[in-house]
């Protein structure tokens, strides 16, 4: 199984800041990544797939690179409504796993 | 819009089976695909199964595989999770979600764009 590790697990951070959160996978996986933002007692957010295409209606501050192995996704300017928790996972085989997740906190 | 809503979650005793359903509205069932994903208390999210359009393929976590088993009644725009043989760390909340295709520099994959709010399943005797 492709394992992801996210970093880091926990940030604290102000509204304005630029944020940026990595996602490794164990083993080359193309551009097969997607993004979710997940706020307490909700459903998971899709906010980017393909590592680096943005879901429709979700705001462009928010944006993905990456490819092989090493990903990043990248909130240009914090706004109140993006302290959440962000999961990586993996689209390239099954099972489709998860990274284990990073909460933006607010500093 | 797209709306799936799960239902069938409840308290149940190890070793016990429980049913869960999802029923889908506002897009073509029959045309894609459908997750489940699971999350365990104040934990992150674990994918579960997922099966295709038609039912044709299935794949599952290792950690449900021979326990669970993911299925579709196109007729009724409805996807299964039949679960047995419950466990304390099946405890979670359980998601089902859409399956979504991409196509892109000639490979295609695909991800979990629409999801349901979920519902809860207790394993604990």
């Amino acid at each position: 199984d492709i394992q992801l590790t996210q970093s880091p697990s926990f940030l604290s951070a102000s509204v304005g800041d630029r944020v940026t959160i990595t996602c490794r996978a164990s083993q080359g996986i193309r551009s097969d990544v997607a993004w979710y933002q997940q706020k307490p007692g909700k459903a998971p957010k899709l906010l980017i797939y393909g590592a680096s295409t943005l879901q429709s209606g979700v705001p462009s501050r928010f944006s993905g690179s990456g490819s092989g192995t090493d990903f990043t996704l990248t909130l240009s300017t914090l706004q109140p409504e993006d302290f959440a928790t962000y999961y990586c996972q993996q689209l390239n085989s099954y099972p489709r796993t998860f990274g284990q997740g990073t909460k933006v906190d607010i500093k | 819009q797209v709306q799936l809503v799960e239902s069938g979650g409840g308290v149940v005793q190890p070793g016990k089976s429980l049913r869960l359903s999802c029923a889908a509205s506002g897009f073509a069932f029959s045309r894609y695909g459908m997750h489940w994903v699971r999350q365990a208390p104040g934990k992150g999210l674990e994918w579960v199964a997922v099966t295709y359009f038609d039912g044709s393929d299935k794949h599952y976590a290792e950690s449900v595989k021979g326990r669970f088993t993911i299925s579709r009644d196109n007729s009724k725009n409805t996807v299964y999770l039949q679960m047995n043989s419950l466990r304390a760390e099946d405890t979670a909340l359980y998601f089902c979600a859409r399956d979504s295709r991409y196509c892109s520099n000639n490979n295609c994959s695909s991800f979990a764009d629409n999801w349901g709010q979920g519902v809860l399943v207790t394993v604990s005797s």
